[in-house]
């Protein structure tokens, strides 16, 4: 399983972009790259996923470098609400793996 | 559709005693696990389940012990609570298309709040 490293905390402001980089230097040809979100006293939820290149949804943007070893998440125009810890995960369900999280990355967003 | 639901979501032990949390699951997922969550820190897996009668252990099984007698339910029991288990347990699922390489996308309940005193 892919070991992942990320910035302990960032700090931002509202209408700012935030991008938040995940090493994971021994990712597998089958890995994917998943992040989460995680607001205090709930369980993480689901924001993005990827494989390769760059994919875009409502909510984020994932960019990965064509050697995969990275990733960077791309938080739009932040607002107080996107508070939060980002978790990057780096895996595949092929076999069960074991997924085990970091300690993310707390971004906080100041008005 | 509820998703992934755990029971109880708050409850205080005595040292020594002995409880289970329940875990259920209604999006017919195949896997299922159990995480801890101490304060200011990440994830740590306990326990995990690839289908239904099959467990393992993560990172952090010691005093832990689960269950997955049915698909939908994964029970995690505290033999004899300690202080050290005081945490947050977040229990979670995720559904692996057999054949097919895809990312995993898990979904976590409310999370359980567990003090022991």
């Amino acid at each position: 399983l892919a070991k992942t490293t990320q910035p302990i905390s960032m700090d931002s402001y509202e209408g700012q972009e935030v991008n938040i980089t995940c090493s994971h230097n021994n990712i597998a040809t089958n890995d994917y790259i998943t992040w989460y979100q995680q607001f205090p006293s709930q369980g993480p939820r689901f924001i993005i996923q990827g494989y390769k290149t760059k994919v875009t949804n409502e909510v984020a943007s994932l960019f990965i470098p064509a050697d995969r070893k990275s990733s960077t998440l791309s938080l739009p125009r932040v607002s107080l609400s996107d508070t939060a810890v980002y978790y990057c995960l780096v895996g595949d369900d092929a076999a069960g793996n074991k997924l085990t999280f970091g300690g993310g990355t707390r971004v906080l967003v100041k008005p | 559709n509820a998703g992934v639901t755990q029971t109880p979501k708050f409850r205080v032990l005595k040292t020594g005693q002995s409880m289970t949390l329940l875990c259920a699951q209604d999006m017919n997922h195949e896997y299922m696990y159990w995480y801890r969550q101490d304060p200011g820190m990440g994830l740590r897996l306990i326990h995990y389940s690839v289908g239904e009668g099959t467990t393992a252990k993560g990172e952090v099984p010691d005093g832990y012990n689960v269950s997955r007698l049915k698909k939908q339910n994964f029970l995690l029991g505290l033999e004899s609570a300690a202080p050290s288990q005081t945490s947050v347990y977040f229990c979670a699922s995720s559904f692996p298309v057999p054949g097919l390489i895809s990312g995993n996308t898990i979904y976590f309940g409310e999370g359980s709040w567990l003090t022991v005193v």
